[in-house]
């Protein structure tokens, strides 16, 4: 079955470098990833979609890649900043309803 | 940030009694869903809707019932609440058009707590 593996471990880096997240999915490779942003007592929020096809997109300080190879996704925050800091899920399509699947997450703390 | 509310945010209630959440959503949004969120395992999906009567099942689905009688509403109810429920409950929408891959928009949970 399709599964999707975030890092569960926290990611602690110093403000003003870059955050780099891991997304690794099994099986065939999804059409479309999604990352989400979740701060503590709310909802996730929706960051970023990228294609199968795209390799690489952005928004802002934000950059995800697709690697169809390595089965994997990079969520790249630069001169990240302490109101970054969050927990970042990523998803793709799969299990039996065909649904989106969520990571665990992983929780990014920026230092000042 | 796209109209979802979700009541009530907190509740605690014993085991065997019946629970009922209710998702609200003002964007006319066509699919709704219900997660739950639990530490090491992430969103799961428990059901879901594509319009109104219209409801499946997700992946861990058993124990829970839905119901939707209007496109804005989407009730999630605990026939008879067991410990293994306590977790922080969340509605999503998406729209119509683009299907499964579209991306969802949350509401802030319910924290349910049965003990």
């Amino acid at each position: 079955s399709q599964k999707i593996e975030q890092n569960s471990e926290a990611l602690n880096i110093q403000e003003g470098k870059t955050a780099t997240l891991t997304c690794n999915y099994t099986n065939y490779s999804p059409a479309y990833l999604q990352w989400y942003r979740q701060d503590p007592g709310r909802g996730p929020v929706f960051l970023l979609l990228i294609r199968e096809n795209e390799k690489e997109k952005r928004k802002e300080r934000l950059k995800v890649t697709f690697d169809t190879t390595l089965k994997q996704s990079l969520f790249h925050i630069t001169a990240s900043q302490p109101a970054d800091s969050a927990t970042y899920l990523c998803a793709r399509l799969g299990g039996a309803t065909n649904k989106l699947i969520f990571g665990t997450g992983t929780l990014l703390a920026v230092q000042p | 940030d796209a109209g979802i509310t979700q009541s009530p945010r907190h509740k605690v209630t014993e085991t065997g009694t019946p629970v009922t959440l209710r998702c609200h959503q003002t964007e006319n949004h066509r699919y709704m869903y219900w997660y739950r969120q639990d530490p090491g395992h992430g969103l799961r999906l428990i059901h879901y809707s594509y319009g109104v009567k219209d409801t499946d099942k997700g992946e861990v689905s058993d124990g829970y019932s839905v119901s939707r009688s209007k496109t804005e509403d989407f009730l999630l109810t605990l026939e008879s609440a067991t410990s293994s429920q306590t977790s922080v409950y969340f509605c999503a929408i998406s729209p119509s058009s683009g299907g499964s891959n579209q991306p969802q928009h949350f509401g802030d949970g319910t924290r349910l707590s049965i003990l």
